[in-house]
């Protein structure tokens, strides 16, 4: 099983700023890894898949990099709607296991 | 539009057994597999396990293998999640989501079902 580690477990950044997450696999996964934003009691949203490409919908303040074992998720200037619990998650070898989630809080 | 709508909160006895549902609407069901992700209270997601619907065809993880049981009914649109006998410890949210036909991901989630194992 490929193990996903994701860090830092919480980020505090102030509304406007940069916010960078960081994603790592346990073995390679070529770009087969997406983000997903989860909003206090909602479900899980699609951010970005295939490691940088963004999915319908998503503002381009959110972008996505890397490949191999180590994944960036790049938030470029927060707003507040922006504070959430991010996972990234691989899809190259079932189970396609999630990182444990970044929670991103407002500093 | 693709939606996901899943069945109402569910409070159960350790023992019992329960059957989940997620009805889909706005695509061919049969063409993408269906998959379903534990939330514990407070933790994060873990990938339980999907269904192909077109073949019945399906996957799960070793950590729920034997523990739970995934299906489709083909004629309602509509993928299930059952447990024969319940724990306190699968108390949490369970959400099903369509993976993308092209590559893997969920593109598409329904609401949630949240499920309450107590004495």
């Amino acid at each position: 099983e490929i193990v996903m580690t994701q860090s830092p477990a919480t980020l505090s950044v102030s509304p406007g700023e940069r916010a960078t997450l960081s994603c790592r696999a346990s073995q390679t996964i070529s770009n087969n890894l997406a983000w997903y934003q989860q909003r206090p009691g909602q479900p899980p949203r699609l951010l970005i898949y295939d490691a940088s490409t963004r999915a319908t919908g998503i503002p381009a303040s959110f972008s996505g990099s890397g490949s191999g074992t180590d994944f960036t998720l790049t938030i470029s200037s927060l707003q507040s709607e922006d504070f959430a619990v991010y996972y990234c998650q691989q899809y190259i070898d079932w189970p396609y296991t999630f990182g444990q989630g970044t929670k991103l809080e407002i500093k | 539009e693709v939606q996901l709508v899943q069945s109402g909160a569910e409070v159960k006895k350790p023992g019992e057994s329960l059957k989940i549902s997620c009805k889909t609407s706005g695509y061919s069901f049969t063409s993408y597999w269906v998959g379903w992700v534990r939330q514990m209270p407070g933790k994060g997601l873990e990938w339980m396990g999907i269904i192909y619907p077109g073949d019945s065809d399906i996957r799960y993880s070793p950590s729920f293998q034997g523990r739970v049981t995934i299906s489709a009914d083909k004629s309602l649109g509509t993928a299930h999640l059952q447990w024969s006998s319940l724990k306190a410890s699968d108390t949490a949210m369970y959400y099903c989501a369509r993976q993308n036909i092209l590559a893997d991901y969920f593109d598409s989630w329904g609401q949630g079902t949240l499920v309450t194992v107590s004495s």
